[in-house]
């Protein structure tokens, strides 16, 4: 099974930040790779599918690059309603596993 | 956009077994593949289990492969997930989701359409 690693597991920033999160797969997804954001008692929102591609509504404020095995979500000026758990997913091969999720709290 | 609501969650002892149902609405069903995701308390996200939009294939988390059946019913806009031998680990919210990618195409390209879950507690 492919392995997914996040980090960090939590982040604290302040609104108007830059954040960056980074998600290693144990082997090659190629472009693969998803992003979803999760709050507290909510299902799973998706942002980004194939490592870059926005979602339909998603703020651009939010951008996903990376390819192979090392990805990255990258959120600036960050806003409150961005306060929440973020999880990278392969969908590469099956088992279509996620990383162990990073939360983004308030500094 | 489409939405998906979950059924069926609730208390079962080890061993026994809980059918999950997701009826779909607001999308061709029968034209996209369908997940089954789930959250232990206070836990990560985990894939369980998904179904190609005909039906054709079903593929299983390690976890569950042997214990869970996903299956879905184009005519009724449902998919289900059949859970024997449960196990306390199995406790979790389970949501269902909507493939992103296709219509019509085998593999996976995200989840982007999620129900609100169903509860399942094993104890």
């Amino acid at each position: 099974d492919v392995q997914m690693t996040q980090s960090p597991s939590s982040l604290s920033a302040s609104v108007g930040d830059r954040v960056a999160i980074t998600c290693r797969a144990s082997q090659s997804v190629s472009s693969h790779l998803n992003w979803y954001q999760q709050k507290p008692g909510r299902a799973p929102k998706f942002l980004i599918s194939t490592a870059s591609t926005l979602q339909g509504g998603v703020p651009s404020r939010f951008s996903g690059s990376g390819s192979g095995s090392v990805f990255t979500l990258s959120i600036t000026n960050l806003q409150p309603e961005d306060f929440a758990t973020y999880y990278c997913q392969q969908s590469h091969i099956t088992p279509y596993t996620f990383g162990q999720g990073t939360k983004l709290e308030i500094k | 956009q489409g939405q998906l609501v979950e059924s069926g969650g609730g208390v079962a002892q080890p061993g026994r077994s809980l059918r999950l149902s997701c009826e779909a609405s607001g999308f061709m069903f029968n034209t996209y593949g369908m997940h089954w995701v789930r959250q232990a308390p206070g836990k990560g996200l985990e894939w369980v289990a998904v179904i190609w939009y005909d039906g054709s294939s079903q593929y299983y988390a390690d976890s569950v492969k042997g214990r869970f059946t996903i299956s879905r019913d184009n005519s009724k806009n449902t998919v289900y997930l059949q859970m024997n031998s449960l196990k306390v680990e199995d406790t979790a919210v389970y949501y269902c989701a909507k493939d992103g990618r296709g219509p019509y195409i085998y593999g996976s390209g995200g989840m982007d359409v999620w129900g609100q879950g169903t509860t399942v507690t094993v104890s």
